[in-house]
C-alpha cells in the first residue's frame, strides 16, 4: 500500500463547477500538507501549505486536512479553464523533514 | 512566475557526453534539492543540500553527479546517462527548517538520451 493515495483520474468537469480533489494517507505523523499545481511541461506550482487539521481558504481555493480520518482535500470554486492542470497532493512529517511524500497527481481538465 | 530559475530548459545529449543542469534561486533559501519526474509520474526525489551539504542522496547512480558551489546555486553533473534516464529534472528551494517545509519548484529541465 502506498503512503499516500491520489486518484490519477483523469478529471473532466464544465466550466463554473465545484471540483474536489482528495488524497489519503497511511501514515499518522504526517502533519504537513500540500497542494501543487503542474501544467503540462512546466514545474510544481505551490498552490495551498497547511498544517495539522482544518481548513485554509485562498480565493477560489480551499484546502481542508482531516487527520482523524487522514485525508485531505483540495476544493476548487467557480473552476475555470485555465485550472486544468494536474494536481499534486504532498505531505511531510515534521518541521525539518526535507522528505515530501506526493501522491500520483489527478489530472484535471475545464471544458469551456 | 517561479523564483527558482533553471537553465537550460530542454537538453539533448548522447550516452557518452557530459553536460550539467544549473540552478539558482535568491529567495535566501538554504536547501536546495534535485527530483526528477518521468511523464505522469510525481516528482521522485534525487538530492537534498542543506547549508551547502549533501544531506540526502536518495541512492541515485553515480552518473549523476549533483554540486552545490554557494546558497544560491546548485548544478547536476551528467555523464555516461542511459536513454532511460530521459525525463524532466527539477530544482527546488526551501528554508531548512522553518515551521514545515514548504517546497518551491522550478520550471524544469527537459532531458533527452540519445
Amino acid at each position: 500500500q502506498k503512503e499516500v493515495e491520489q486518484d490519477p483520474g483523469p478529471l473532466s468537469v464544465p466550466e463554473g463547477a465545484i471540483v474536489s480533489l482528495n488524497c489519503t494517507y497511511s501514515n499518522s505523523a504526517f502533519q504537513y500538507f500540500m497542494w501543487y499545481r503542474q501544467y503540462s511541461r512546466k514545474g510544481p506550482e505551490l498552490l495551498m501549505y497547511t498544517y495539522s487539521s482544518g481548513n485554509k481558504e485562498d480565493g477560489r481555493f480551499t484546502a481542508q486536512v482531516d487527520k482523524s480520518s487522514k485525508y485531505i482535500s483540495l476544493f476548487i470554486r467557480d473552476s475555470q479553464p485555465s485550472d486544468s492542470a494536474t494536481y499534486l497532493c504532498a505531505m511531510s512529517p515534521s518541521k525539518g523533514a526535507q522528505k515530501l511524500v506526493f501522491g500520483q497527481g489527478t489530472r484535471l481538465t475545464i471544458n469551456p | 512566475d517561479t523564483e527558482v530559475t533553471q537553465t537550460p530548459k530542454h537538453l539533448v545529449m548522447g550516452m557518452t557526453n557530459k553536460k550539467s543542469l544549473k540552478c539558482e534561486q535568491h529567495m535566501g533559501h538554504r536547501a536546495m534539492y534535485w527530483y526528477k519526474q518521468k511523464a505522469k509520474k510525481p516528482p521522485e526525489l534525487m538530492f537534498v543540500y542543506s547549508y551547502e551539504k549533501l544531506s540526502i542522496n536518495e541512492s541515485v547512480p553515480s552518473r549523476f553527479s549533483p554540486e552545490c558551489p554557494n546558497s544560491s546555486l546548485l548544478n547536476l553533473h551528467l555523464h555516461a546517462l542511459q536513454p532511460e534516464d530521459s525525463a524532466l529534472y527539477l530544482c527546488a528551494s526551501s528554508h531548512v527548517q522553518v515551521g514545515g517545509n514548504t517546497i518551491y519548484f522550478g520550471e524544469g529541465s527537459w532531458l533527452t538520451v540519445v
